[in-house]
């Protein structure tokens, strides 16, 4: 019930093109949706998050879709450039008897943008 | 403002051993997660600190321990290491750890057990 299942595994799209990363959750728990982006020899970098009662939200060429009811969010990149290409972690956050949150991943998604 | 410094950056060690790994978060931040980082587990939840009280811990064994000090700086120890310990082991910072969750992932260590 502590699951984040993301996909797809690995992406590749060419630039310019908008590449969607999806995941769902159990918990209903969960009351807040980061997306963070890691390139490699780096820690994961907060790109985007949303709260469970907004059904969207865009920063710059980057959107999250939230479909409460389906228990489902996804990430996408407009206008992808190769500067891009990393490893992509959507995560939910829930919080912790002791106080404090905690944050449960999913297993990663590795862009590629191609020229 | 400096952002979330781990050292040390890597680290080998043999199996039997322990290591110590420090974090030192964003100045003001007072709460502390650590995660570890493997291509088969993905990342998953080790502990949290605040106000220099262990708060949570995930479900890992006793060998994984840690504290955090009056300057909110943490150290993680990781005793009798495991071939399966090899990992990156990334520390994470906020505010509160509680209604603001602006957590700051430092760069981690990454530690190789031979």
């Amino acid at each position: 019930q502590q699951q984040v299942k993301q996909s797809p595994q690995s992406l590749i799209v060419q630039k310019g093109g908008i590449p969607i990363i999806n995941c769902a959750y159990e918990n209903t728990a969960f009351d807040y949706f980061p997306w963070y982006q890691q390139f490699p020899g780096k820690g994961p970098a907060l790109l985007i998050a949303i709260r469970p009662d907004v059904s969207e939200k865009k920063e710059g060429r980057f959107t999250i879709s939230f479909n409460k009811s389906a228990k489902q969010f996804s990430l996408h990149i407009m206008d992808s450039q190769p500067g891009d290409s990393a490893t992509y972690f959507c995560a939910a956050s829930s919080r912790l008897t002791g106080g404090g949150n905690k944050l449960t991943f999913g297993t990663g998604t590795q862009l590629k943008v191609e020229l | 403002k400096a952002g979330v410094t781990q050292t040390p950056r890597y680290l080998i060690k043999t199996r039997g051993q322990q290591v110590t790994l420090s974090c030192s978060p964003i100045s003001g931040h007072r709460s502390v997660s650590w995660y570890q980082q493997t291509p088969g587990q993905g990342l998953q939840f080790l502990f949290e600190y605040f106000s220099e009280t262990q708060r949570n811990k995930g479900n890992f064994p006793g060998r994984f321990s840690g504290r955090q000090f009056s300057n909110s700086r943490s150290e993680m120890n990781v005793s009798t290491l495991e071939l399966g310990d090899s990992a990156l082991y990334l520390c994470a910072s906020s505010l509160t750890g509680q209604g603001n969750y602006g957590y700051t992932f430092g760069s981690g260590t990454r530690l190789t057990v031979v």
